[in-house]
C-alpha cells in the first residue's frame, strides 16, 4: 500500500503569509493527489484535485503542484478563515489513503 | 445540487454490527461515473477510507477492514449502505459518506455531514 506523509504536522503563519505543505508517496503516484481542507466539527472541504487542478469555487490563492512522490499544496496571502487543518490523499489501483494531516495555526 | 446524508445509531454495543445508510439527493447514484465511499475519522485523528461501491455496483476497500465490511446499494431509494461487522472501541469515530467525482478525478468532492458512532456497552 502506498503510504503519505505530510509535513510539517503543525504550521505557524499569520494572515498574509505565503505557506506550503508538502506531501510525499512511498511510491510515484499517477497524479491522483487531492488536497482537503477540514474545520473543527465539518466535513473535509476539496480544495485541489489531480495535483494542480483547483475545484471550482475554491478562491485562487490555493495552489498544488508536484509529480511522482512529492506534492505541495499553497497558500498565498493567508485568510483568516484559511486556519484549518489540510489533508493530502492519493488514489492508486483501488485503494485512497490520505496523509495524516498538518494543522495551519495563527501566530 | 447533490447532497448526501448519513443516517444509523450514534451508539453501538461491542461484538455487534454497525450498519450506517448515506441518502444521495440530487442525482441517481447508479448514473454518471461516481464512486460512492465512506470514510471515517477517529477522534481528534486523521482520515480513513474504508470502502468504495461504484456506478454499476461493485465494491472495493481498505485491505485493513476488508474481512469486516459490506458496502451495498438500494438503487430504489438511492442509498447506499456500509455494515461493520464484530466492532469494538477502536471503531468508535465519525463516519461520513463521500461521493468520487469518477474515473478521471479521483477524489471526493461532495460530503455529508458525518455522523458520530461511539462502540460501547
Amino acid at each position: 500500500d502506498i503510504q503519505m506523509t505530510q509535513s510539517p504536522s503543525t504550521l505557524s503563519a499569520s494572515v498574509g503569509d505565503r505557506v506550503t505543505i508538502t506531501c510525499r508517496a512511498s511510491q510515484s503516484l499517477s497524479s491522483w493527489l487531492a488536497w482537503y481542507q477540514q474545520k473543527p466539527g465539518k466535513a473535509p472541504k476539496l480544495l485541489i484535485y489531480k495535483a494542480s487542478f483547483l475545484e471550482s469555487g475554491v478562491p485562487s490563492r490555493f495552489s498544488g503542484s508536484g509529480s511522482g512522490t512529492e506534492f505541495t499544496l499553497t497558500i498565498t496571502s493567508l485568510q483568516p478563515d484559511d486556519f484549518a487543518t489540510y489533508y493530502c490523499q492519493q488514489y492508486d489501483s483501488d485503494l485512497y489513503t490520505f496523509g495524516q494531516g498538518t494543522k495551519l495555526e495563527i501566530k | 445540487q447533490v447532497q448526501l446524508q448519513e443516517s444509523g445509531p450514534g451508539l453501538v454495543k461491542p461484538s455487534q454490527t454497525l450498519s450506517l445508510t448515506c441518502t444521495v439527493s440530487g442525482g441517481s447514484i447508479s448514473s454518471g461515473r461516481y464512486y460512492w465511499t465512506w470514510i471515517r475519522q477517529h477522534p481528534g485523528k486523521g482520515l480513513e477510507w474504508i470502502g468504495s461501491i461504484s456506478y454499476s455496483g461493485s465494491t472495493f476497500s481498505n485491505p485493513s477492514l476488508r474481512g469486516q465490511i459490506t458496502i451495498s446499494r438500494d438503487t430504489s431509494k438511492n442509498q447506499f449502505s456500509l455494515k461493520l461487522n464484530s466492532v469494538t472501541a477502536a471503531d468508535t469515530a465519525v463516519y461520513y459518506c463521500a461521493r468520487d467525482y469518477g474515473v478521471n478525478f479521483r477524489a471526493f468532492d461532495i460530503w455529508g455531514q458525518g455522523t458520530m458512532v461511539t462502540v460501547s456497552s
